[in-house]
């Protein structure tokens, strides 16, 4: 069975570091891109990016390139998502989940998501 | 990036068909797939590749895409339904794009 399993509930105040994990199970991590996806408070899906854990091949949204960072450590089959210095802004549920293709592979979409990792920032 | 346009809601009663629809430039030109996300919950997919659907979808879930609108449609609308629904698109240059969402209302 195919799961992501990410870590757990932060509580940050501005300025503060975080990074956030998504670990893969019942299939090839490596052979499957992960994306992670904002969700702000009442608000819509976001694309933030994608990688690659075969070779971290790392393709960011324009809208957050710069300001995260996605990172994946294929001996332990996770991914992670990265801020140096979080904002109130950044307050949002993330959630990973895998990308995959059809037969030509002309689209990719997410099959598989995680629980989510809700992320408050807050002084 | 690629634009898609959803009505912010659709209200259906029980029983009858719900139809959402997901606008973009061509978007026939491309694959659409859709996803149900229902409160406090991750989201699901339920059609990939504009009329696919994942195992465990029910068959009353159908999708279709010509021109410059997407639609899902979902048939027999039930209770548990309800839900926001997303509609998504890959750009090949390695660019992903969601709707806005459309919160589908069970009368």
């Amino acid at each position: 069975e195919v799961q992501l399993v990410q870590s757990g509930a932060e509580v940050k105040k501005p300025g503060e570091s975080l990074k956030i994990s998504c670990k893969g199970s019942g299939y090839s991590f490596t052979s499957y891109w992960i994306g992670w996806v904002r969700q702000m408070p009442g608000k819509g899906l976001e694309w933030m990016g994608i990688i690659y854990p075969g070779d971290s091949d790392t393709r960011y949204s324009p809208s957050f390139q710069g300001q995260v960072t996605i990172s994946a450590d294929k001996s332990i089959s996770t991914a992670y998502l990265q801020w140096s210095s979080l904002k109130a802004s950044d307050t949002a549920m993330y959630y990973c989940a895998r990308l995959r293709c059809g037969g030509d592979c002309s689209s990719y979409y997410f099959d598989y998501w995680g629980q989510g990792t809700l992320v408050t920032v807050s002084s | 990036s690629y634009v898609l346009t959803q009505p912010p809601s659709v209200s259906v009663a029980p029983g009858k068909t719900a139809r959402i629809t997901c606008g973009g430039n061509n978007i026939g030109s491309k694959s659409v797939h859709w996803y149900q996300q229902k409160p406090g919950q991750a989201p699901v997919l339920v059609i990939y590749y504009d009329s696919d659907r994942p195992s465990g979808i029910p068959e009353r879930f159908s999708g279709s895409n010509s021109g410059n609108t997407a639609t899902l449609t979902i048939s027999r609308v039930e209770a548990g339904d309800e839900a926001d629904y997303y509609c998504q698109v890959w750009d090949s240059s390695s660019d992903l794009s969601f709707g806005g969402g459309t919160k589908l209302t069970v009368l």
